[in-house]
């Protein structure tokens, strides 16, 4: 069935370094993949997502890469800061069709940024 | 545009019983889905609505059942509560449309089960 695997559960780095995040998909009929961030009793927040057609997507700090054929996603997060401490998921969906309004997420990687 | 919204944010109920979740998708968004979560589970999918319609379904126990009325507002309904229900119960809207299927999650309901 679907599945998504997400790695590593926690990570814990130091302010201003690099956190990476990665994710396998099992079904390759997916074809858009979101990341959402949560906080601490808060909503999950879409932070990036990317469609199959791309490979990489940056925005700011944050950049996601796609490598369909290895079906791996990832998430970088670049010069971390305290705030971006919270639990990342990663999810996988197909994006048209019968299927686009269910997403699959992974277990979700606690992510603690140290002062 | 006012977010997603949930009600109630918080409920307590005891084994046998039914309870009823409500979702207000952002305005013009016509797909709401419905997740569980649990420290154990993560986030699962339980079913989407779309125009009225259920579009898709996870695979969770007929005890689960939602619904869609005209203005997209969604309800969920878990009957026969066991303890294993107790979560946190997210809505998530979706305009679904071809360039814009982005899910945006309400704040939740927290469901206890004693």
């Amino acid at each position: 069935g679907e599945n998504v695997e997400q790695h590593p559960s926690t990570l814990s780095v130091q302010e201003g370094d690099s956190a990476v995040i990665k994710c396998t998909y099992s079904d390759s009929a997916s074809n858009y993949f979101p990341w959402y961030k949560q906080e601490l009793g808060k909503r999950p927040q879409l932070i990036i997502d990317i469609r199959s057609n791309v490979g990489e997507k940056k925005d700011q700090r944050i950049a996601v890469t796609l490598n369909k054929t290895a079906k791996h996603f990832s998430l970088h997060i670049t010069e971390t800061q305290p705030e971006d401490s919270a639990v990342y998921f990663c999810a996988a969906s197909i994006r048209y069709g019968g299927n686009t309004g269910k997403l699959i997420f992974g277990q979700g990687t606690t992510l603690q940024v140290k002062p | 545009k006012a977010g997603v919204t949930q009600t109630p944010r918080y409920l307590i109920k005891t084994r046998g019983q039914q309870v009823t979740l409500s979702c207000s998708p952002i305005s013009g968004h016509r797909s709401v889905s419905w997740y569980q979560q649990t420290p154990g589970q993560g986030l699962q999918f339980l079913f989407e609505y779309f125009s009225e319609t259920q579009r898709n379904k996870g695979n969770f126990p007929g005890r689960f059942s939602g619904r869609q009325f005209s203005n997209s507002r969604s309800e969920m309904n878990v009957s026969t509560l066991e303890l294993g229900d107790s979560a946190l119960y997210l809505c998530a809207s979706s305009a679904r449309t071809g360039a814009r299927n982005e899910q945006f999650f309400g704040p939740g309901t927290r469901l206890t089960v004693l």
